[in-house]
This record gives C-alpha cells, sequence and structure tokens, in this order.
C-alpha cells in the first residue's frame, strides 16, 4: 500500500458525460501528479501540482482540468468524454515535487466510456 | 522522440531462471534520475529503485539487480531465480531536472512502454 488513495476504483459512464476523479496523497506529500495510462499511449504525464498551484503540464486535453485543494487532496475532472479516454488514471504524490523525488502511485481508476 | 524505450516487450520464463528487463533513456540533461516500477495483474504501480545520474554503482536488493551505464544510456533490471509471482509489467521511467518558468525543478515521469514478464511455474 504506497498510502495513496484514488476513488472510485472503477467507472463506467456514456460518451458526452463529465466525470471526476478524486486522489489523496501520502501524508506529508505536498505535490500530486496526474497520469493516463492506455494501450495506444501507454503512460503519459498529464498534470502535476504542489501545495495547491499548478507545477507543470503535459499532454492533457482542453476537456480534461485538475486542482488541489487546500487539504492537499486533487481533483481531476474529465469532461465531453469520448470513447477513446477509456483508460487507467494514476495519481502519484511526492514530498515536493522535485526531480530527487519518488513518486508513489495510488492504485488508480478505471474509467470506461461506452 | 522517446525518451525511455523498453525493446522488450514481452518476456517469458520457467520460474528459477534470471531474466534481465532492459531499458535505453535519451536525455540531454546532465542531471536526471531514472526509475523502475513495477505493475501487476492487480493494477498498481509499485516504485522499486530509484538511481540518480551520478551514482552508477549497481545496486543489488534480494533478488533484483541494477545495472547503470552512462556509457550507453542504459538501466537495466534483473532478476535472479524468477518466481511466478514476480509476473508482472515492469516500466523503466525517466525524471529530468528542468527548471520550470517560476525557478521550480520538475519531478514529471517519462515512461518506456512496459515489458510484460510471465514467469511460468
Amino acid at each position: 500500500d504506497s498510502g495513496v488513495t484514488q476513488t472510485p476504483k472503477h467507472l463506467i459512464t456514456a460518451t458526452g458525460q463529465r466525470v471526476t476523479l478524486r486522489c489523496s496523497p501520502r501524508s506529508g506529500d505536498l505535490s500530486v501528479y496526474w497520469y493516463q495510462q492506455s494501450l495506444d499511449q501507454g503512460l503519459q504525464f498529464l498534470i502535476q501540482y504542489y501545495n495547491g498551484e499548478e507545477r507543470a503540464k503535459g499532454n492533457i486535453l482542453e476537456r480534461f482540468s485538475a486542482q488541489q485543494f487546500p487539504d492537499l487532496h486533487s481533483e481531476l475532472n474529465l469532461s465531453s468524454l469520448e470513447l477513446g479516454d477509456s483508460a487507467l488514471y494514476f495519481c502519484a504524490s511526492s514530498r515536493d515535487g522535485g526531480v530527487t523525488d519518488t513518486q508513489y502511485f495510488g492504485p488508480g481508476t478505471r474509467l470506461t466510456v461506452l | 522522440a522517446q525518451k525511455v524505450t523498453q525493446a522488450q516487450t514481452e518476456i517469458s520464463v520457467v520460474e528459477k531462471e534470471d531474466v534481465t528487463l532492459d531499458c535505453v533513456y535519451e536525455t540531454r540533461d546532465t542531471t536526471y534520475y531514472l526509475f523502475w516500477y513495477k505493475q501487476p495483474p492487480s493494477g498498481e504501480l509499485v516504485f522499486l529503485i530509484r538511481r540518480n545520474s551520478f551514482d552508477e554503482q549497481n545496486e543489488i536488493s534480494g533478488r533484483y539487480s541494477w545495472n547503470f551505464q552512462k556509457s550507453t544510456s542504459s538501466f537495466n533490471f534483473t532478476i535472479t531465480a524468477s518466481q511466478v509471482v514476480d509476473s508482472a509489467v515492469y516500466f523503466c521511467a525517466l525524471s529530468e531536472a528542468r527548471t520550470a518558468d517560476r525557478g521550480s525543478t520538475l519531478g514529471r515521469l517519462y515512461f518506456g512502454r512496459g515489458t510484460q514478464l510471465t514467469v511460468w511455474p
């Protein structure tokens, strides 16, 4: 158990819908990362937050957004869902979000768009 | 360009065999970190090891060992006396010390496509 929690574990929804994925980092970690794992793209970095502020952006679609709240939990919002958004979404956390940190991953949320 | 290449898509071995998973990386940075993660069938990503670019010493942890060679930009992972429980997808990843606009370093990971290891009894 990495100490990172993600809910829900599974999510099934329809095209065009909007969903919210939630992540709680390990105790003491200030930085949260979101990654998407799909068969086509592999594991891709989406976005990083540090202590409530966006720090880095990767291959995140405009239909996707995220935020980190004062209690350090984070939410990833996916809207206007398409079939291709079906993937495993991981949240990871690290102490201060720097290159020297180790990222610990949550169990993931499997999103299925029908 | 792919920053991390894991050329072996799938490997099958029989229990007790040794197996090496290859990882080749590409970066212009002099300071970087390399990682290995394991993804068992249950789906979570489990951290195995982190190595910085200034430390080329090989590392051994039980049946696991890692060989880092900057000259060939490789960070290979060997499992000795493999067991069925080692069956998983193994990912190699790279983190670069780029400086963001606000002067902070970035810690994003670039992952390889993974190697599916199957260990048969």
